[in-house]
């Protein structure tokens, strides 16, 4: 079945640094979605990518769509201390209903102070 | 708006028994998904249902079903618990078909 491989699995950053992380797949998504997951929390969604090549910020955040509709990215700029958090892409399978969701492992960020 | 309400939000049971969680909908979506989340294998899709319907199913056994009701709010059941059922189960909502999902904060489940 449709996989995605995220990466990196963990990071540790100062405080004031940008973040990225990616998601790649062997299979075509035709939605990227990015979620944050804080401890003891559902899932938030934090970007939603719909067209290849989309270039999306929602404030300090910014994602993007692969041209290959196979991976996409998310840049964090400027982290600070409520970035904190398991961040996990996303996508529906391309076969089935656009409920039907496929997660990446997840990101793990931690940000030094 | 309030978001998907999930209840309860802990639970602990022994296996065997069976298990029933609740989600409530943001108010207008008639699309309720579940998904199980486990440090092992992360975070799947169980199934979704729109308009009392189940129109999807992820790969689970039988053990797992759910139910939707006329007002779109949603409970599933596990039935003979597992020790390896153990995880947040997590409910999400949408309100058109490309939407993203909305989460709730999850039941957290506890097979002892």
């Amino acid at each position: 079945g449709q996989q995605l491989n995220q990466s990196p699995q963990s990071m540790f950053i100062q405080e004031g640094e940008d973040v990225s992380m990616n998601c790649t797949s062997s299979s075509i998504f035709n939605t990227w979605l990015w979620y944050k997951q804080d401890p003891g929390e559902g899932p938030v969604l934090l970007i939603a990518l719909y067209k290849a090549g989309e270039l999306t910020s929602n404030g300090r955040l910014t994602a993007q769509f692969g041209i290959t509709r196979k991976d996409s990215f998310l840049n964090i700029s400027a982290s600070i201390p409520s970035d904190v958090g398991i961040y996990f892409c996303a996508g529906p399978r391309s076969s089935g209903s656009a409920r039907q969701l496929t997660f990446g492992s997840g990101t793990q960020l931690t940000v030094l102070p | 708006k309030a978001g998907v309400t999930q209840t309860p939000r802990y639970l602990i049971k022994t296996r065997g028994q069976q298990v029933t969680l609740s989600c409530s909908p943001i108010s207008g979506h008639r699309s309720v998904s579940w998904y199980q989340q486990t440090p092992g294998q992360g975070l799947q899709f169980l199934f979704e249902y729109f308009s009392e319907t189940q129109r999807n199913k992820g790969n689970f056994p039988g053990r797992f079903s759910g139910r939707q009701f006329s007002n779109s709010r949603s409970e599933m059941n596990v039935s003979t618990l597992e020790l390896g059922d153990s995880a947040l189960y997590l409910c999400a909502s949408t309100g058109s078909n490309e939407a993203p999902l909305h989460f709730g904060n999850g039941t957290r489940l506890t097979v002892t």
